[in-house]
């Protein structure tokens, strides 16, 4: 039973690009959610996606949006990258009516220069 | 702004010592768990707590839910080069939202 995946590993950008990072959840799960952990720090939410539609979210800028796909696959998109958004992203995945225990990816370390 | 405090931030210490993480809030948590992270990597989740005053034990690890369910500790026994990493620990204020927020950490250090 493969856990949750994400994918690229790493990814370098520069200033003012436009990135896709891309998330599995584990087997069974609809809900995906997804953070930010800047170096040193713990994660921050960004949002969280269930049944395709964006259900709650953090304070984040417009410049991150995302997508569910129908077989609970989720993107995350962030527009005009600046410097301050070099992090580690996480990809969290949950059940609905389940007992609140969300598993995490590996990340995507995402550096902008 | 919900924040979820923990201390100590930085912790150092010598194989076989004990230890205790505490993550503390003024805000009330429907459930709470705490994670272990290696660098690089995603966090590992260790615990889910839910019930006030609740304490599990995971090996060498006990961690307990006030009972107002605002704050939780996470002590280790005999710790071990191999629980070196970084501590973090999550609430979620409404059940079923996974929308969670994460303490600033604690990292740990165990030297043989």
């Amino acid at each position: 039973d493969a856990g949750v995946t994400q994918s690229p590993t790493h990814l370098i950008k520069t200033r003012g690009q436009q990135v896709t990072l891309r998330c599995s959840p584990k087997s069974g799960h609809d809900t995906v959610s997804w953070y930010q952990q800047a170096l040193g720090q713990g994660p921050q939410f960004i949002f969280q996606y269930y049944e395709e539609e964006e259900r709650q979210r953090g304070n984040f800028p417009d410049r991150f949006s995302g997508h569910q796909f129908p077989n609970y696959s989720s993107e995350l998109n962030v527009n005009a990258l600046l410097l301050g958004d070099s992090a580690l992203y996480l990809c969290a995945s949950g059940s609905t009516g389940g007992t609140d225990t969300q598993y995490f990816g590996p990340g995507t370390r995402l550096t902008v220069l | 702004t919900q924040l979820l405090e923990q201390s100590p931030q930085f912790l150092s210490i010598q194989e076989g010592e004990n230890l205790t993480v505490y993550c503390n809030s003024s805000s009330v948590f429907s459930s709470l768990q705490w994670y272990r992270q290696e660098p690089g990597e995603g966090p590992v989740l260790l615990v889910t707590v839910v019930t006030g005053g609740e304490v599990k034990k995971l090996k060498r690890l006990t961690f307990q839910f006030g009972d107002a369910r605002k704050d939780s500790s996470l002590h280790i026994t005999a710790a071990q080069p191999g629980d070196t990493g970084l501590y973090l620990c999550a609430g979620a204020t409404t059940s079923g939202t996974y929308k969670y927020i994460f303490g600033t950490g604690t990292r740990l250090k165990v030297l043989a």
